[in-house]
């Protein structure tokens, strides 16, 4: 397995509270991702970054903040947890921004908004 | 946008039959379709991977065949097993594009 490590592995937070997933990576790599996994959607990109500091929208940002202030840690914040954010959060990772360069990701974060 | 569609959405095959999932892409500008493969409770991984400079690819039971002129590509698993059951993802990426769009994912079981 690549060198990631997700935390927390599965919580469960009350609708209106924040909430922050953490990404490791080991790998030195420059790119780091945040996905979500439903059913019916596949894996949609939150938001990823290209550097420390570094950082860009995906396609389903709304109600997600991101933050990256060394290269081995990118954090996601849910800043008023929503029921609709219930999902499987996967961080990724990958060496260059070049097409064909593989995305490696983690084992997830079950999270569960009551 | 859903800029990859993939089907099935599940699909049930016998073991040692050949399972194929379709995906579709939009973006022209795709030039990278991977493939990966997640198993419950474990995160993504890459399977096989292709370029629109071929128009098929093989690894192992593996295998993508891609058609450029209809957008379309596939993954075909010979003599498939058990331990194939899973679920696929297809995906697509352009160059220096470091972000990937992928399809909605296929359930697939392998019954002995």
């Amino acid at each position: 397995d690549a060198g990631i490590t997700q935390s927390p592995r599965h919580k469960v937070t009350e609708t209106g509270t924040p909430v922050t997933l953490r990404c490791h990576q080991t790998e030195n790599h420059r790119y780091m991702y945040w996905y979500r996994q439903d059913p019916g959607h596949g894996l949609r990109l939150i938001h990823y970054s290209y550097g420390v500091k570094d950082t860009d929208k995906g396609e389903v940002s709304d109600g997600y903040s991101v933050s990256r202030s060394k290269t081995e840690d990118f954090l996601l914040t849910l800043e008023s947890a929503t029921s609709s954010q219930t999902s499987v959060y996967f961080c990724a990772i990958s060496l260059s921004a070049y097409s064909g360069n593989t995305i490696y990701f983690g084992e997830g974060s079950w999270l569960t908004v009551v | 946008q859903q800029q990859v569609k993939q089907s099935p959405q599940s699909l049930i095959v016998q073991k040692g039959g050949i399972p194929i999932i379709n995906c579709a892409y939009e973006n022209t500008a795709f030039d990278y379709f991977p493939w990966y493969q997640q198993f419950p409770g474990k995160g993504p991984a890459l399977l096989i991977a292709i370029r629109p400079d071929v128009s098929e690819k093989k690894e192992g039971r593996f295998t993508i065949s891609f058609n450029k002129s209809a957008k379309q590509f596939s993954l075909h698993i010979m003599d498939s097993q058990p331990g194939d059951s899973a679920t696929y993802f297809c995906a697509g990426s352009n160059f220096g594009n470091e972000k990937l769009t992928f399809g909605t994912g296929t359930r697939l079981t392998i019954i002995p």
